[in-house]
């Protein structure tokens, strides 16, 4: 039973260009949530969705940067027109449907450089 | 509004000595917490987690934590260390009445030497 599996591992863009981050959750996990990780400061919670609807975006910064969670294919994480201080790690993580306590389980993480 | 603690961003313990990560966090709600362990260049793996019910819970690898309502604490216990302990270690909190995600801290690093 796969994972939930996150690529690329390492993405490098330039100043200015368009990323995206794809994340493909747990089999039978509906639920999806972004993460970014800076050094010395722990996982920020981004934005949480489940299958086309982003339930919580509060982490999400206002410009730039959008999610989604299509019917049929994995979550992407979109940045646009990137700047350094995007440089980070950006981790998904998925639980499955219902309204009991579920842990959230991990991708490794796509490791973003901005140069 | 929730959050979590960690004191002390990094510690170092030797191979078989106690191994003692504290957690502190807010919440108006009854919580639920969560330790996680994360190794270089990978994603968090869950360690234990407390919900309800007993307030010491076991996890894997050894360790253990202890849900201490007075002292809104959440620490997390190894009795011996071992080399392979050595990694990251986020605390988080959830309140999912409200329907939020993990709220993690900053996370501790431990190291272990031989």
């Amino acid at each position: 039973n796969a994972g939930v599996m996150q690529n690329p591992r390492h993405l490098v863009r330039r100043r200015g260009q368009e990323a995206r981050l794809r994340c493909s959750p747990m089999k039978g996990h509906s639920h999806v949530y972004w993460y970014r990780q800076l050094p010395e400061e722990g996982l920020k919670f981004m934005v949480y969705l489940q299958k086309e609807n982003i339930i919580d975006e509060s982490g999400m910064p206002k410009e730039r940067f959008s999610a989604e969670f299509p019917k049929e294919g994995p979550s992407i994480l979109r940045i646009q027109q990137v700047v350094r201080g995007d440089s980070a790690a950006y981790f998904c993580a998925s639980s499955p449907p219902g309204t009991s306590v579920s842990p959230l389980h991990f991708g490794n993480g796509t490791r973003l450089t901005v140069t | 509004a929730q959050s979590v603690t960690q004191l002390g961003s990094h510690v170092s313990v030797s191979e078989g000595a106690l191994v003692l990560l504290r957690c502190n966090y807010s919440s108006s709600v009854p919580p639920y917490l969560f330790w996680y362990v994360q190794y270089p260049n990978q994603g968090l793996q869950l360690l234990l987690k407390y919900t309800t019910g007993a307030t010491l819970v076991k996890g894997i690898n050894g360790f253990e934590a202890e849900f201490k309502k007075s002292e809104t604490s959440f620490h997390l216990t190894k009795p011996s260390a071992h080399m392979s302990d050595a990694a990251e270690y986020f605390c988080a909190v959830s309140d999912l009445q409200a329907g939020t995600a993990l709220i993690f801290g900053k996370g501790t690093t431990l190291s272990v030497s031989s």
